[in-house]
């Protein structure tokens, strides 16, 4: 079975520039969440989306925004970038249910983004 | 604010000892607690969890973890690390959001 996908894998990009990334969760999963994880740091979270809704959100920018569509897949964009914006952006998808394994997230290999 | 404290962050072992990271969060309610790790040149991968119930858990490859409560503690430890154990280890805990809180991450070097 195919794991999170996440395109592109690398990304160079130039400050004031707005950047989309994509994220297609495990098959059959309905959740997907985006992290930013910045060089010898662990991920700090950004959005979780359900179901085409956001669920949640962490301490971001509103130049952060993100969207999930009906085949469950997601897009993460973000808005006049700034150097700080340079990191390794993941994505996260978890199972459908109300149990204990709809909480385990599974991720993707992730985007690696460089604001120049 | 919620938080992981990992207190190591590079950890160096020779092959056949024993290892255990510390892992401790700051949250006051319920949790769901997690150990992921990273190898050189792959993605993060669930290494174990804890939901409930048995507060010493086990997980792949020999890895095994104990919840305890009183101490906001969740370590990692296995009984003889392997050369094939480098990674990079991050603990996270989740309070029911799906939205995990990793801690900085331990480098784990194991020498032959």
């Amino acid at each position: 079975d195919a794991g999170v996908t996440q395109s592109p894998t690398h990304l160079i990009k130039t400050r004031g520039q707005h950047v989309t990334l994509r994220c297609s969760p495990i098959s059959g999963h309905k959740s997907v969440s985006w992290y930013q994880q910045v060089l010898g740091q662990g991920p700090q979270f950004i959005f979780q989306y359900y179901e085409k809704e956001e669920r949640g959100r962490g301490n971001f920018p509103d130049r952060f925004s993100a969207r999930q569509f009906p085949n469950y897949s997601s897009e993460l964009n973000v808005n006049a970038l700034l150097l700080g914006d340079s990191a390794l952006y993941l994505c996260a998808s978890s199972p459908s249910g109300a149990g204990g394994s709809s909480y385990e997230q599974y991720f993707g290999p992730g985007t690696r983004l460089t604001v120049t | 604010a919620q938080s992981v404290s990992q207190h190591n962050h590079h950890v160096i072992l020779s092959e056949a000892a024993s290892l255990e990271l510390g892992c401790n969060y700051s949250y006051g309610g319920t949790v769901n607690l997690f150990w992921y790790v990273q190898y050189p040149g792959q993605h993060l991968q669930l290494l174990l969890k804890y939901f409930s119930g048995d507060p010493l858990v086990k997980g792949i490859k020999g890895f095994e973890a104990e919840f305890i409560k009183s101490k906001f503690s969740f370590n990692l430890r296995k009984p003889s690390v392997q050369w094939s154990d480098t990674a990079e280890y991050f603990c996270a805990f989740d309070t029911g959001r799906r939205a995990l809180t990793f801690g900085s991450g331990t480098r784990l070097q194991v020498q032959p």
